[in-house]
């Protein structure tokens, strides 16, 4: 069974103390992983998909990178906009989408 | 801008009284998904249609059943809501690479669903 672990569950941050969210997962094939933000109250939206090993992808403060194990999603000089749930979710042969529990990131000015 | 609508933001009903959620999109989709995410919990797959073609995920309860009238309307009915079905519904679409894992998926910003 497909299986994504995410950590830390909770993450504060000054302003500008730049850090890393980890996503583990085992899974039959991968096929993609794929990060989401997600706000209270508010859908997933969607971030990057990486696909193979050694991929990196990067937009503004963020860049995710992949092993074959794990995901790191690495925040550069945050904000508090950057405050957010982030949520990994991995694509295999079942052909659903598995998601993490998610890791809760606060940023404080 | 193209985009996942969900309607309404928030729902209350009556345990054991049927409730619709409604979903519909602008990106012309062939794929469209509903999840389930309770409090700080994972998304979890309820089902999903490809076209008209419906795909019941193992272990969502009977109690959950969906219509798909056209490419751009999805609906979740809850037939007989318990205290447990109270959750944040998640409507999501996808062309059909969003099932071979080859594109991302797009939410909308889902229902809440309170159970008095």
């Amino acid at each position: 069974e497909d299986q994504v672990t995410q950590s830390p569950e909770a993450l504060r941050l000054q302003e500008g103390e730049s850090s890393s969210l980890n996503c583990s997962y085992t899974v039959s094939g991968l096929r993609g992983l794929f990060w989401y933000r997600q706000d209270p109250g508010k859908g997933p939206e969607f971030l990057f998909t990486l696909y193979s090993a050694g991929e990196e992808k990067e937009k503004e403060r963020l860049k995710a990178t992949l092993t074959k194990k794990e995901s790191f999603l690495h925040i550069t000089a945050p904000k508090p906009e950057d405050s957010a749930t982030y949520l990994c979710a991995v694509h295999s042969r079942s052909e659903k989408l598995v998601f993490g529990k998610g890791t809760k990131l606060t940023v404080n000015p | 801008d193209a985009m996942v609508i969900q309607n309404p933001r928030y729902q209350v009903t009556q345990f054991g009284k049927p409730v619709t959620l409604s979903c519909s999109q602008t990106l012309n989709h062939n794929v469209m998904y509903w999840y389930q995410q309770k409090s700080s919990q994972a998304p979890k797959l309820l089902f999903h249609y490809y076209d008209k073609d419906f795909n019941n995920e193992a272990d969502t309860p009977d109690n959950f059943q969906s219509r798909r009238p056209n490419t751009s309307f999805c609906f979740l009915d809850i037939r007989s809501p318990g205290l447990g079905d109270a959750a944040m519904y998640l409507c999501a679409t996808s062309p059909l690479e969003g099932l071979l894992g080859n594109q991302p998926q797009h939410f909308g910003d889902g229902t809440r669903l309170s159970i008095l």
